[in-house]
């Protein structure tokens, strides 16, 4: 397996535009998580879903944000629209089972908003 | 709620020097999961180790090895005489058992930054 898999790697916008980061998790992964790296507040959960079913979005800093998973093999985060603060590396993970099994990370997406 | 405390920001060694860098972490359930990551400079994030809350036994890997200790609510990692490719930031986290009620996937620490000069 090709590991998981994140699309852009970087992306730069300007504010107010929309962007779509995307994620492919690993085949067989019941669990996909996203997270959200900034220098101030490490990593932070921000959603997860168990089935393609969103479990819990708590982490979810304003309802600028969206995620989705229509189908076992993809996922989306959406930020609509865009502020300078989302600046970060967003990260997907995915794993065979909730807690007791490692999480596998993709490579991150760079974003920035400028 | 679940916590992970890194208290080393960075650590700088040189070359063949052996480092510890320090975990803590607190939970309410008896049964969690404890692991450590490493971000090279390139970004990922690398899987070293897993470790349940009912098996204290130390694990060693190579020069890696791994302290967990209940009484103290940590779980250290050593790396024995590191090399420059060690240089990495190092993430503990923190799962608790079973996606009930509160249970949060994943808790990181702040990570430590390890810097081995040549």
């Amino acid at each position: 397996d090709a590991g998981v898999i994140q699309s852009p790697r970087h992306e730069v916008t300007e504010m107010g535009q929309e962007v779509t980061l995307r994620c492919k998790p690993i085949s067989g992964h019941d669990y996909l998580f996203w997270y959200r790296q900034t220098m101030m507040r490490g990593l932070e959960l921000l959603i997860y879903f168990n089935n393609n079913v969103p479990i819990d979005d708590s982490g979810m800093p304003e309802d600028r944000f969206s995620a989705k998973m229509p189908n076992a093999s993809f996922s989306t985060l959406k930020i609509q629209p865009s502020e300078p603060r989302d600046s970060a590396v967003y990260f997907c993970a995915s794993s065979l089972a909730f807690g007791e099994t490692e999480a596998f990370f993709g490579q991150g997406t760079r974003l920035t908003v400028v | 709620a679940q916590k992970v405390t890194q208290a080393q920001t960075e650590i700088s060694v040189v070359e063949k020097e052996d480092v510890t860098l320090d975990c803590v972490y607190e939970t309410r359930d008896t049964t969690y999961y404890l692991f450590w990551y490493k971000q090279p400079p390139s970004g990922e994030l690398v899987f070293l180790i897993r470790r349940n809350s009912f098996d204290e036994q130390n694990e060693i890997s190579g020069r890696y090895s791994w302290n967990f200790q209940k009484s103290t609510s940590s779980f250290n990692f050593t790396i024995t005489a590191s090399q420059v490719v060690d240089s990495a930031v190092y993430f503990c986290a923190l799962s608790e058992a079973g996606a009930g009620e509160g249970n949060t996937p994943l808790v990181f620490g702040k990570g430590t930054r390890l810097s081995v000069i040549a």
